[in-house]
């Protein structure tokens, strides 16, 4: 089973910052890595798949980039709005995928 | 509107069952591959089953042999049976569709609300 590990848990920043989230997998994935966003009581919503790739709806503010075992995920200036939990998963070797165990962006 | 809503969720005493059900709209449910994920504070989110649209089954180890999804295309439902249930499988339950349509590719692209399982005496 590969394992994901997201740095740092808690990333204590201000509106208009950049925020740079780390994804390192145990095993390379190649880019078979997704990135998703969630709010206290509501579901993941995707964000980025296959490393790089926006999904549907998804501001331009977002990007990712990696492959291998390193990745990343960056917010180029934080709205009100993107202050969540971020998980990152991997689907390149299955079953399971897996998921990692998110960080935390707050307000600081 | 596009959305997934899960029901049967609820208190279930260990070694009991439970069957969720998730229904889908505004979509055509039959070209997607389907999945449950699962989500506790302790362990995270945990990817729980897939089924395809041919009606292949995947399962992680966890609950291999316990859990079954299933399909009915003509209900535009998505099910998960639960057996054999543990302190462990107490969770907050997702269904949630493949971004990939005939073309699955394992990204979760619309969840549900989730549904609560808890497992307890």
């Amino acid at each position: 089973e590969i394992v994901l590990t997201q740095s740092p848990a808690t990333l204590s920043l201000s509106p208009g910052e950049r925020a740079t989230l780390s994804c390192r997998a145990s095993q390379s994935v190649s880019s078979y890595l997704a990135w998703y966003q969630q709010k206290p009581g509501q579901a993941p919503r995707l964000l980025i798949y296959d490393a790089s790739n926006r999904a549907t709806g998804i501001p331009a503010r977002f990007s990712g980039s990696g492959s291998g075992t390193d990745f990343t995920l960056t917010i180029s200036s934080l709205e009100p709005e993107d202050f969540a939990v971020y998980y990152c998963q991997q689907r390149a070797n299955w079953p399971p995928f897996t998921f990692g165990g998110g960080t935390k962006v707050e307000i600081k | 509107e596009v959305q997934l809503v899960e029901s049967g969720g609820g208190l279930v005493q260990p070694g009991g069952s439970l069957r969720l059900s998730c229904a889908a709209s505004g979509f055509t449910f039959s070209s997607y591959d389907m999945h449950w994920v699962r989500q506790t504070t302790e362990k995270g989110l945990e990817w729980v089953s897939a089924i395809g649209t041919a009606g292949d089954t995947y399962y992680p180890d966890s609950v291999k042999g316990r859990f079954t999804i299933s399909r009915e295309n003509a209900k535009n439902s998505l099910y998960l049976q639960m057996n054999s249930l543990r302190a462990g499988d107490t969770a907050v339950y997702y269904c949630a569709r493949d971004r990939g349509g005939y073309n699955p590719d394992w990204y979760f692209d619309l969840w549900g609300r989730g549904t609560l399982v808890t497992v307890s005496s």
